[in-house]
């Protein structure tokens, strides 16, 4: 079955990097987009970006850009999203979605809690 | 971007009863790219509509979408013990944005 499967939780310091994956299984890959979603805690849904894992053509929400960095490794079918210069605020659930060619999201990964704390 | 703006922020409500959730837009959702997410605690957002009326694969036909441009709803008919949880709407066109949600609880 189509299913996203993302890496685990990491702590992290303020100021430093964070790399998330999801590895896709049960499709092809190269042919749906990926967005990641991230929710702090007790809050709503946000947004961040896309990528295109054929090109690896991206989009980012205009908050993250210049901090934020989607990637993939098509020989493992997965997708990677990297936040750079971290904040307490940035304490959250990261979520990679696969967007169907009508855009809509499913299905979800389960998330990755990155927590970030001196 | 485009807003979304749910109301109620909170639905008290008992089994069976029905639910009616509203998703309002700033401007036109085009070609009704708009979605509902059902997420309880500690899990992922699962999809339920697309394309503001299509219900995604194996959502129980207890859950309608309906509406266009800037006004969308989602219905649940006879509340499930299971159906209690947070609703989020989205708009999923060139920059996708998500409504503050609507949480469903036990009266």
């Amino acid at each position: 079955q189509v299913q996203l499967v993302q890496s685990g939780a990491e702590v992290k310091k303020p100021g430093a990097s964070v790399k998330v994956s999801c590895k896709a299984s049960g499709y092809t890959f190269t042919n749906y987009d990926v967005h990641w979603v991230r929710q702090a805690t007790g809050q709503g849904l946000e947004w961040m970006g896309w990528m295109n894992p054929n090109s690896g053509n991206t989009g980012y929400a205009q908050k993250f850009q210049g901090r934020v960095t989607m990637t993939r490794n098509t020989s493992i079918s997965t997708a990677y999203m990297e936040l750079s210069t971290l904040r307490s605020e940035d304490t959250a659930v990261y979520y990679c979605a696969r967007a169907w060619k009508g855009g809509y999201f499913d299905p979800w990964g389960q998330g990755t809690l990155v927590t970030v704390s001196s | 971007d485009i807003v979304l703006t749910q109301s109620p922020g909170t639905l008290s409500l008992s089994p069976g009863e029905s639910a009616t959730l509203s998703c309002r837009a700033s401007q036109s959702v085009s070609s009704n790219f708009l979605a509902w997410f059902q997420q309880k605690p500690g899990q992922a957002p699962r999809l339920l509509i697309f394309g503001a009326s299509s219900r995604a694969t194996g959502i129980p036909d207890r859950f309608s979408g309906s509406g266009s441009g800037t006004d969308f709803t989602l219905t649940i008919s006879r509340l499930e013990p299971e159906d209690f949880a947070v609703y989020y709407c989205q708009q999923y066109g060139y920059s996708p944005t998500f409504g503050q949600g609507t949480k469903v609880e036990i009266k």
